[in-house]
Order: structure tokens, then C-alpha cells, then sequence
């Protein structure tokens, strides 16, 4: 087994704010994901990576940056915190497969004041 | 771009009480289909994923089926109890890229 780690788990950030969130697996796959949860619209892609040298815009990538800095780690960074802005912010991975199930962190839940 | 219409978006159900929660998808190509469950606080776990060529799937207290016909996949919590309280998504692949389509859930609630 292994175990996909984000961190950190809750983040208050400022309006205007750059702010940062990051995710490790150790499963040793190689694509990984990250999604926007929004109350009542499921989950959104904003980035995914389907190797270590790889990165992909999603349907949600405006306003977000992404970095995969090694096989087991893919970051993702909001470029400008929007006031009022609660979401959950979910990394996933995969093997590489375009037909995988994908393994998911718990979560970071972000507050913009 | 292709879509999956999942409901009800919200569900309550007594203890040892049926539970269903259907998806109806789009794509003529989708091949794989997920059902995944988030507990609160936690993120999607994997319930089952099924093929387009297996039509019915039972898994521990649960059955998934498949209706190629209607583009409908089902499932069904067949005595449900209050540990089963969660949001359910289901999602699906053409396997043509790496991006999955998914419901946009169904927040479940047994009472005892």
C-alpha cells in the first residue's frame, strides 16, 4: 500500500496572496492530479502531470500554477488569493494509465479573508 | 465536453433501507466506470471500477450496474447503515486522455 500526504491541511490565507500547497505519494506512481472541490460541483481538474517531466492544464487552471519537482511530488500554487474563496484543494495519483483508478490525499481546505 | 448527470445530490435513507444513486453519461465511448466514496475530512476513496463489458458487480454490501443501452451505472447500497454516510461520486473514462469525467456527488445520510 502506500499513502498520498497534503500539506498543509487547512490554509488561511489574505486577499492577493500567493500561497502554496503541496503533495507526496509514495506509491511510485507516475501521474498525478490536482482537483478543486467546490460545494455542489464536484471536482474540477486544475493541473496533472502524467510523468516526472510532465505538466498538463486542466479545465481549471487559471489563476493556479503547478510544479511536479520529482517523481513523488507535485505542488500547486494560487497565484492570487481571491477574497471569500473556500474550497478543498484534492492531489490524486496514478499508475500510468489513462484507464487507472486514482488514489486521493485528504484534502487541503483553504479560507481566503 | 462530455458529461455525467449524477443524482439525487442529496439522499436520506433509514438504517437497513436500500440506497440508490444513479449516473447517466454522454460520451458513446466511455469504456471504465468508478464509484468512489469520500468520507468527511478525508479524500475519494475507490469503491469499484467496472468495465463496459461487466454489467453487474457486486462488492461488500453493494451492487453496481451497468445499462450500456441507457448510458446509465447504478449504485446500489442494499441495507444501508450509518457508517455507509458519505458523498458518493462516480466518474468515467474513454481512456483516451487522463481525465476522468465525475458526477458532482451524492451526500448520503443513514439514520439509525
Amino acid at each position: 500500500g502506500g499513502i498520498i500526504t497534503q500539506t498543509p491541511k487547512f490554509l488561511i490565507g489574505q486577499e492577493g496572496q500567493k500561497l502554496t500547497l503541496k503533495c507526496q505519494q509514495n506509491f511510485n506512481h507516475d501521474t498525478m492530479y490536482w482537483y478543486r472541490q467546490d460545494s455542489g460541483k464536484g471536482l474540477r481538474l486544475i493541473y496533472y502531470s502524467i510523468t516526472e517531466n510532465d505538466l498538463q492544464k486542466g479545465d481549471l487552471s487559471e489563476g493556479y500554477d503547478a510544479s511536479r519537482e520529482k517523481k513523488s511530488s507535485f505542488s500547486l500554487t494560487v497565484t492570487s488569493a481571491q477574497k471569500n474563496e473556500m474550497a478543498v484543494f484534492l492531489c490524486a495519483s496514478s499508475i500510468r494509465d489513462t484507464y487507472a483508478e486514482q488514489f486521493f490525499g485528504p484534502g487541503t481546505r483553504l479560507t481566503v479573508l | 465536453g462530455e458529461q455525467v448527470e449524477q443524482r439525487p445530490p442529496h439522499l436520506s435513507v433509514r438504517e437497513g433501507d436500500s440506497a440508490v444513486i444513479i449516473c447517466t453519461y454522454t460520451d458513446p465511448n466511455s469504456y471504465y466506470f468508478f464509484w468512489y466514496k469520500q468520507e468527511p475530512g478525508a479524500g475519494l476513496q475507490l469503491l469499484m471500477k467496472v468495465f463496459s463489458s461487466t454489467e453487474i458487480n457486486e462488492g461488500q454490501g453493494f451492487t453496481v450496474l451497468l445499462n450500456k443501452k441507457d448510458k446509465q451505472l447504478s449504485l446500489n447500497l442494499t441495507a444501508a447503515h450509518p457508517g455507509d454516510s458519505a458523498v458518493y461520486f462516480c466518474a468515467e473514462t474513454s481512456g483516451g486522455n487522463y481525465k476522468p469525467t465525475f458526477g458532482k456527488g451524492t451526500s448520503l445520510v443513514v439514520h439509525p
